[in-house]
């Protein structure tokens, strides 16, 4: 079974820094891009940021209200992604979650967040 | 601001017909995917590529796309597919994007 559970959220005052961690099971997360994402309260789906498998060199890609500020990264022998948040505002105040990414299609290409974790609470005041 | 645009808000009759859209340039090149998003829970995967459900999902969920439009269609709308709906796909710096989302109401 696939399981992905987030952790390491809370209060934190701004300009502070905070570490989530996205901890995996049931599959082989050495070949799936892992992404975050977050919902600030009464807003959507934002897409924070990805890191793609050893396949690809782990490269990662973030969104633009993060680039600079968070990095993500993975260690693929503990099946865990990490989202390490720097510099933090106010406005990251937002539930937290990880996602596990597939894709497919050749010329009409694909991609899809098939398991999320359950989502972890990070207030920044 | 999002490269995917959906309706704010949409409501169907209980056990009507519903469509759901998600416009921008990007769903020319990459089929969209679509969320189910409830409060306090987890996105849940609803549709994907040319119209694939994950195992799980009923089959009154279904998706289609032409052009720069992908659509969500629930067909027989119950009580519990009320919820927000987000579609996804990626942007023209091929990276992750989402739209808005769709607050759907079931009368």
């Amino acid at each position: 079974e696939v399981q992905l559970v987030e952790s390491g959220g809370g209060l934190v005052q701004p300009g502070r820094s905070l570490r989530l961690s996205c901890t995996t099971s049931g599959f082989s997360f050495g070949d799936y891009v892992m992404s975050w994402f977050r919902q600030a309260p009464g807003t959507g789906l934002e897409w924070v940021g990805f890191i793609r498998g050893k396949a690809y060199g782990g490269t990662t890609e973030y969104a633009a209200s993060v680039k600079g500020r968070f990095t993500i990264s993975r260690d693929d022998s503990k099946s865990i992604a990490y989202l390490q948040m720097n510099s933090l505002k106010t406005e990251d105040t937002a539930v937290y979650y990880c996602a596990r990414e597939g894709s497919g299609g050749s010329f009409y290409l694909y991609y899809y967040f098939d398991f999320w974790g359950q989502g972890t609470l990070v207030t920044v005041s | 601001s999002s490269e995917l645009t959906q309706d704010p808000a949409v409501s169907v009759a209980l056990g009507q017909t519903v469509r759901i859209t998600c416009q921008g340039d990007s769903l020319r090149d990459y089929y969209a995917s679509w969320y189910q998003k409830k409060p306090g829970q987890a996105p849940v995967l609803v549709i994907y590529g040319k119209n694939y459900r994950p195992s799980g999902i009923p089959d009154r969920f279904s998706g289609f796309s032409s052009g720069n439009t992908a659509s969500l269609t629930i067909t027989g709308a119950q009580a519990e597919d009320e919820a927000d709906y987000y579609c996804h796909s990626r942007d023209s710096n091929h990276l992750v994007v989402f739209g808005g989302g769709t607050k759907l109401t079931v009368l």
